[in-house]
């Protein structure tokens, strides 16, 4: 079992939909879980951290955390086009500070 | 966050030389990384650059291909050596800003695309 895993898409929504996007972890001690933006030909830009259960609300984004299942998700309401990228879910692991990156996921936010 | 800024942006090599690769953060830093990312892949740890002493190496990855140095809070560097087209690249240097007061978050460089022929 890969330590982060994300289904790698493409996932494509209409403009406007809740686009919703998943990451499932194999260490259960982790305590800090990322997602992170990354548009073609840029790197990586950090978007939502979340820490504890239940759901952290930014804007038009909401993470999700649940630790029982090691299941996070990312929510992205009333997706626009300038939305579409590919999202990277990232937790620590080995204990120390180094992150393990998901492959990541492609959004489509189609006009 | 802090600003990090990397050079070159994007080289061209010749197969069997060595590139070094410049990261630079407009403020002190504790740990700083090394990433890779080749084409249409995910993010890969190549090693933590530690602030007087050796770099920390995954696995897969050797300092006799990827020496790094860190004199300083602000500054490292990563060096490509003996290239072969296999290490045609991005690469990626990031910072965990412990100014922020939260733990593991990451920030990232532009990145150094490297095209090895």
């Amino acid at each position: 079992q890969k330590e982060v895993e994300q289904n790698s898409g493409p996932l494509s929504v209409p403009e406007g939909a809740i686009a919703s996007l998943n990451c499932t972890y194999s260490d259960r001690g982790s305590q800090s879980f990322f997602w992170y933006r990354q548009y073609s030909g840029k790197s990586p830009e950090l978007i939502m951290s979340i820490y504890s259960n239940g759901d952290k609300e930014d804007g038009r984004f909401t993470a999700q955390l649940n630790k029982a299942s090691q299941y996070v998700s990312l929510l992205i309401r009333d997706s626009q086009p300038s939305d579409s990228a590919t999202y990277l879910c990232a937790v620590p692991t080995g204990g120390g500070n180094k992150l393990t990156f998901g492959t990541g996921t492609q959004l489509k936010v189609e006009l | 966050s802090a600003v990090i800024s990397q050079k070159p942006s994007r080289d061209i090599c010749q197969r069997g030389t060595s590139l070094t690769i410049q990261c630079q953060v407009d403020s002190q830093v504790t740990m700083m990384f090394w990433y890779r990312q080749q084409p249409g892949q995910s993010l890969t740890l190549i090693a933590t650059a530690n602030q007087g002493s050796e770099a920390t190496y995954e696995s897969g990855f050797v300092i006799d291909k990827f020496p790094i140095s860190r004199p300083n809070l602000t500054f490292s560097t990563l060096t490509v050596s003996n290239m072969s087209p296999e290490d045609s690249s991005i690469y990626l240097c990031s910072v965990e800003d412990s100014d922020r007061g939260a733990s593991n978050e990451q920030f990232f460089g532009p990145g150094t695309r490297l095209t090895v022929l």
